[in-house]
C-alpha cells in the first residue's frame, strides 16, 4: 500500500527553527510537494522536489532523499503566521497526489 | 472568477436529503478532483477527472457521484446524504502533476 507518514504535531518558539519531517512509500515517486494549510483554509503550495537535495525559498526551505524515501520542511525565523497545519504529499505513478495527514505547528512567543 | 470557486461555503443538511456541491474553475485546467478532509485522516480523494468528459474513482468514493460536462464545472452529488458524510469538502485543479494543485476555499458540510 501507499504510506505517508508526518509527525501530527510540532511546537516551536517565535524566532527559531523548525524541521518537519514526511517519510513515503508509495508506489512510483514524481516528485514530492509540501503545502500549508491555516485552520479553516484551503491548502496552499510551499514547494515541490523531484531531485534529491535542498530547494530554498526564502524562509522556508525543502529537501528530498529519494533513496531514503524521506524529505524535511525547514522553517527558520519563525513568525507567529506560520502557525498552520503542513502537509507531505507524494505524486505517484498515476501522477495523482498521495496525502500525508499533516503536521500541526504550534508556534509559542 | 479568479481560480477556483467552491459553493456553498457551508451548509447543513438532512440525512436522506440530496445534494450537490459546486466548482467552478477559470484556469482552463485539464485535471480537476474533490478531496473530503476530516480531523486526523488528512485528505481522501473521492473522484477526480483527467480531462472534460472524464472521471475516475478515488480512495473514498461511496455515496458520491461526479460529472464532468465541460472543463470549467466538475460538481459533486451527494444523493442521499448520510451523517458519515459530515467533512469538509475541497475542489481542486492542477495544469499538470509537477504543477501542483490549486484548490477552492472549501465546503463545510454537515449532515443532521
Amino acid at each position: 500500500g501507499q504510506n505517508i507518514d508526518q509527525p501530527t504535531e510540532m511546537t516551536a518558539t517565535e524566532g527559531a527553527i523548525v524541521q518537519i519531517n514526511c517519510t513515503y512509500q508509495t508506489s512510483g515517486f514524481n516528485g514530492l510537494f509540501w503545502y500549508q494549510q491555516h485552520a479553516g483554509e484551503a491548502p496552499t503550495f510551499l514547494s515541490y522536489n523531484v531531485l534529491d537535495g535542498l530547494e530554498e525559498k526564502g524562509r522556508f526551505s525543502s529537501f528530498l532523499s529519494r533513496s531514503k524515501g524521506y524529505s524535511y520542511l525547514l522553517l527558520k525565523e519563525l513568525q507567529m503566521k506560520d502557525s498552520a497545519s503542513y502537509l507531505c504529499a507524494v505524486l505517484d505513478s498515476n501522477y495523482q497526489l498521495i496525502w500525508g495527514a499533516g503536521t500541526k505547528l504550534i508556534i509559542k512567543p | 472568477i479568479a481560480g477556483i470557486t467552491q459553493a456553498p461555503t457551508s451548509q447543513i443538511l438532512a440525512a436522506g436529503r440530496r445534494m450537490t456541491l459546486r466548482c467552478t474553475q477559470d484556469m482552463r485546467h485539464n485535471a480537476m478532483y474533490w478531496y473530503r478532509q476530516d480531523l486526523g485522516l488528512g485528505l481522501r480523494l473521492i473522484h477526480y477527472s483527467n480531462t472534460a468528459g472524464t472521471t475516475g474513482k478515488g480512495e473514498v468514493p461511496d455515496g458520491y457521484s461526479v460529472s464532468r460536462a465541460n472543463t470549467d464545472d466538475f460538481p459533486l452529488t451527494l444523493a442521499s446524504a448520510v451523517p458519515s458524510q459530515t467533512s469538509v469538502y475541497f475542489c481542486a485543479s492542477s495544469e499538470s502533476g509537477e504543477a501542483g494543485y490549486t484548490f477552492g476555499s472549501g465546503t463545510r458540510l454537515t449532515v443532521v
